[in-house]
């Protein structure tokens, strides 16, 4: 059974705080994807990694960084966390090739920043 | 920029009738779609999708989606709902020579008993 497990379900954190969201996958894909979720909005990419130490920017950057020192590992960094962050964060992965190739979700975090 | 409207941000409908979710994207050279399903407090599902060949896809639980190049069009059907059925769905597109998910607003589906 695949899986992408995320850190932690629920989050609170304050203003200028340096968060962590973790995403672990166990099904040896080479691509992972960090997305947030808001109402009205749908999914919106922040970031993605093709393979180990390799990352892309999304379409919304930032305030945001990544880190992927192995492939089952994906990290997202808020550096000063702000409360324009407070959001539901999803991670995914992919097996490397057509870009048709299903994405598989974690649960999610849902960060609230005070 | 390719961009995908979901007609809808609430769709409500009884058990046992039709399920009809709207999907429409704004590229003129068709992109590769799909339909992603959440359930309460889980991840994004992928229900169906289409990339090339018959133009009406199934997926799973009994939904389908017909995908028509003069209408934009990608609409999400089920002939008969359950109330199980009720999350919040997602259409999707990959735009042509593109390689990541752009992702519509999507659809809370209610269903009455």
């Amino acid at each position: 059974d695949v899986k992408v497990t995320q850190s932690s379900r629920y989050l609170v954190k304050r203003t200028g705080e340096k968060v962590f969201l973790e995403c672990v996958q166990d099904m040896d894909h080479e691509n992972m994807f960090w997305y947030r979720q808001d109402p009205g909005l749908g999914l919106r990419l922040i970031y993605f990694s093709y393979d180990v130490k390799m990352k892309e920017k999304g379409d919304i950057p930032e305030g945001y960084s990544v880190s992927r020192e192995k492939k089952e590992r994906f990290s997202l960094i808020l550096e000063s966390a702000s409360t324009n962050q407070t959001s539901m964060y999803l991670c995914a992965s992919r097996v490397a090739g057509a870009s048709t190739n299903e994405q598989f979700f974690g649960p999610g975090t849902r960060l609230t920043v005070l | 920029a390719q961009s995908v409207t979901q007609l809808g941000s609430h769709v409500s409908v009884s058990e046992g009738a039709l399920v009809l979710l709207r999907c429409n994207y704004s590229s003129s050279v068709p992109p590769y779609l799909f339909w992603y399903v959440q359930y309460p407090n889980q991840g994004l599902q992928l229900l169906l999708k289409y990339t090339t060949g018959a133009t009406l896809v199934k997926g799973i639980n009994g939904f389908e989606a017909e995908f028509k190049k003069s209408e934009t069009s990608f609409h999400l059907t089920k002939p008969s709902a359950h109330m199980s059925d009720a999350a919040e769905y997602f259409c999707a597109v990959i735009p042509s020579g593109g390689n990541k998910l752009v992702f519509g607003a999507g659809t809370i589906l209610r269903v009455k008993s």
